[in-house]
């Protein structure tokens, strides 16, 4: 069945300095995965995606994440944290529904608190 | 990349009563989408929006629970009937579109019910 892990269910950083968000997925063909944001009482917001060519995707706000398929992973990574980026981060993987639709599996979400 | 809107951004209902929840896509989407987010858990999808028939629920969601419309490419309406406490969460709609239909989300519905 597919699915999707996030380990780490509260991370806190510093303001300024490097984060790494965690996801792993199980899904049997090629994936397409997202990270998605959600600021307190807002909606979600696309940060990137990965459908397919470099494995190394760049999205908004100065984050990327890298896609391992060894791994099964594709974790999430910003070099310099601004107190703005806490939020909550969530990783999902599309699994294809028929035609061209992909419905979405996402993980419990990753809560990052960021500190003076 | 499409702009969603719902309606109403929040609501506080009673128990036993319905409480129809509309979203409005600002371009045509191939699909639509109705999620449920439970206080501090993630998104779990209730259901596929189809345009002019039936939608394709989730497992755990019945039609009689949460009777779905999609009249056309840009709209949905998601009503959550009879409601009990346990239906307190956050209502997300979302429109895919685009390479891989990138799904689009809504702001949310915040639905308290006492």
């Amino acid at each position: 069945a597919q699915s999707v892990t996030q380990p780490d269910i509260h991370i806190t950083v510093s303001e300024g300095a490097s984060l790494e968000l965690r996801c792993n997925y199980s899904y049997g063909a090629t994936p397409y995965l997202f990270w998605y944001v959600q600021s307190p009482g807002q909606g979600l917001q696309l940060l990137l995606k990965y459908f397919s060519g470099d494995t190394l995707v760049q999205g908004i706000k100065g984050f990327e994440a890298e896609f391992k398929r060894s791994q099964s992973s594709f974790n999430l990574r910003k070099p310099s944290v601004h107190w703005s980026d806490a939020a909550e981060y969530f990783c999902a993987v599309g699994v294809h529904y028929g035609g061209a639709t992909n419905k979405l599996i996402f993980g419990t979400g990753t809560l990052l608190a960021v500190q003076p | 990349s499409a702009v969603i809107s719902q309606k109403p951004s929040r609501d506080i209902c009673q128990r036993g009563t319905s409480l129809t929840i509309q979203c409005q896509v600002d371009s045509q989407v191939t699909m639509m989408f109705w999620y449920r987010q439970q206080p501090g858990q993630s998104l779990t999808l209730i259901a596929t929006a189809n345009q002019g028939s039936e939608a394709t629920y989730e497992s755990g969601f019945v039609i009689d629970k949460f009777p779905i419309s999609r009249p056309n490419l840009t709209f949905s309406t998601l009503t959550v009937s009879n409601m009990s406490p346990e239906d307190s969460s956050i209502y997300l709609c979302s429109g895919g579109q685009g390479a891989g239909e990138t799904q689009y989300f809504g702001p949310g519905t915040r639905l308290l019910v006492l």
